[in-house]
C-alpha cells in the first residue's frame, strides 16, 4: 500500500491564483481530513469527510473548498490564494472515526508559498 | 473554542537526560492521542489514551491521562538522538476523528 499520498510536494502561487492540492489513500479509509500547520500553532483542521459525498468544516475553513466524490480522493481547493494561506498542508485518513482507537495516517505534506 | 496548550514550547536536553511534555486543555478532553513529527516530516501516531488516570508505556515513553481528563503528559526516559522531533497531543472528539491539536513541544537532543 502507498498509504496517503499528496501532490504536489511544493508549490508557489501568486496572490489571487487558484489551485487544487491532491490527496489520495489506498487503505479504503472512510474518514479523511485536511490540516494546515503553521509555526508555533500546531495543526489546525480545515475540512473533513466521513465518507464519499459527505464533507464538513473544521476550525479554519475560510478560503478553502473540498469535495469527496470517491472514497480514495479528497482534494483541497484554494479559490483565490492569499499570503495568509502560506503553510504546510497535511492530508490524513483513518478507518471509520468510530472505533476505540482509530489511528490517523498522515500524508507527506504540501509546502505552499503564496507571494 | 477549545484550546489545547502544550508546555514547554522547546526543550533542549543532553542525551541520556529525561524529558517531559505537558498537554493542558481548558475543557474536558475526550480521547488523547500523541503524535511525533520528525523535522521536515509528517505526524506519526504514537498512542491513544481513553480512560481517566490511564497510564501506558512504550519502551522509554510513558503516557499519562489526568484524573480529571483535562491534561496529559508524555515522559521520555534517557533520551536518545533519535527522539528529536516535535511531540503533539491531540484531543480526539468522541465518536469522530476530528482532532484538535496542541501547540507542540520541540525536543532537541545533544549527543
Amino acid at each position: 500500500n502507498a498509504g496517503v499520498t499528496q501532490t504536489p510536494k511544493f508549490q508557489v502561487l501568486k496572490t489571487g491564483q487558484s489551485m487544487t492540492l491532491q490527496c489520495a489513500q489506498d487503505m479504503n479509509h472512510e474518514y479523511m481530513s485536511w490540516y494546515r500547520q503553521d509555526p508555533g500553532m500546531g495543526l489546525r483542521l480545515i475540512h473533513y469527510s466521513v465518507g464519499a459525498g459527505i464533507t464538513d468544516q473544521g476550525e479554519v475553513p475560510n478560503g478553502y473548498n473540498v469535495s469527496r466524490s470517491t472514497t480514495e480522493d479528497f482534494p483541497l481547493r484554494l479559490l483565490s490564494a492569499a499570503p495568509s494561506q502560506t503553510s504546510v498542508y497535511f492530508c490524513a485518513s483513518s478507518y471509520s472515526g468510530q472505533g476505540d482507537t482509530d489511528t490517523q495516517y498522515f500524508g507527506p505534506g504540501t509546502r505552499l508559498t503564496v507571494l | 473554542g477549545q484550546q489545547v496548550m502544550q508546555i514547554p514550547q522547546y526543550q533542549h536536553v543532553q542525551e541520556g537526560e529525561d524529558f517531559t511534555t505537558y498537554c493542558n486543555s481548558s475543557t474536558t478532553l475526550s480521547n488523547i492521542q500523541w503524535y511525533k513529527q520528525r523535522p521536515g516530516g509528517h505526524p506519526v501516531f504514537l498512542i491513544q489514551l481513553v480512560k481517566s488516570g490511564e497510564v501506558k508505556k512504550q519502551k522509554r515513553l510513558t503516557f499519562q491521562f489526568g484524573e480529571a481528563k483535562k491534561n496529559s503528559s508524555l515522559h521520555i526516559t534517557a533520551t536518545q538522538t533519535t527522539d528529536v522531533g516535535t511531540y503533539f497531543c491531540a484531543d480526539r472528539r468522541g465518536g469522530t476523528d476530528k482532532l484538535i491539536f496542541g501547540t507542540g513541544t520541540r525536543l532537541q537532543v545533544f549527543p
